[in-house]
């Protein structure tokens, strides 16, 4: 069962404008992450927030979380072709142990 | 550092054949782990250890047989492929302690079952 769930499935901007994707998960976390995957490569961790910030940034990115809600969003600012990727949220379980869902398919035009 | 590193890349195995998949993590990391990534899905946890000489089943473990005899390495074991294993799969590595909580990620190895 995944734990988290992205939404949307695909994204599809030009470069240069903003790129929002939300996450949202079933049980109480510590920390929730993002990563990204380019096509054919491994994933890269982006950012984690802990269960007891509500935004952090890192660079061009925007992470909320609301507990309250069980969601999270990534905000990708100034978007450019290199941003082309899928991106995933997981939460972690015992062991660090992460849940993903089935990620985000970002697509930035030039 | 070379980080996660994986080996092959890529495999083509008939139905019924054993192969292993071998995970080598430099950074001392604790944890280790192995997902599989299908079309369109996110990862989904195999097996992992939480140290050498320790293993534990994840979400999808049926199938598959890993073993962890040394620290930096992680084996991934398929004793008789079956299509239903055609998949992506990733090997992870992370602390253990510290409150350091992100994994770090192979390359992949892409496995075709025929």
């Amino acid at each position: 069962s995944q734990q988290g769930e992205e939404d949307p499935q695909a994204l599809s901007i030009q470069e240069g404008e903003n790129a929002t994707m939300n996450c949202s998960y079933k049980t109480s976390i510590n920390n929730l992450q993002w990563y990204r995957q380019n096509s054919g490569r491994g994933l890269v961790h982006l950012i984690l927030i802990r269960s007891n910030e509500r935004e952090k940034h890192s660079g061009r990115l925007r992470v909320t979380l609301d507990t309250s809600k069980k969601s999270s969003s990534l905000l990708i600012t100034a978007s450019r072709a290199a941003d082309t990727a899928s991106y995933f949220c997981a939460t972690p379980l015992a062991y660090n142990k992460l849940i993903f869902g089935a990620g985000t398919r970002l697509a930035v035009h030039p | 550092n070379a980080g996660v590193t994986q080996t092959p890349k890529f495999r083509v195995l008939k139905t019924g054949q054993s192969m292993t998949l071998l995970c080598a993590q430099d950074m001392n990391h604790e944890y280790m782990y192995w997902y599989r990534q299908d079309p369109g899905m996110g990862l989904r946890l195999i097996h992992y250890s939480v140290g050498e000489g320790t293993t534990a089943k994840g979400e999808v473990p049926d199938g598959y047989n890993v073993s962890r005899l040394k620290k930096q390495n992680f084996l991934l074991g398929l004793e008789s492929a079956a299509p239903s294993q055609t998949s992506v799969y990733f090997c992870a590595s992370s602390y253990g302690t510290g409150g350091r909580y992100e994994q770090y990620f192979g390359p992949g190895t892409r496995l075709t079952v025929t």
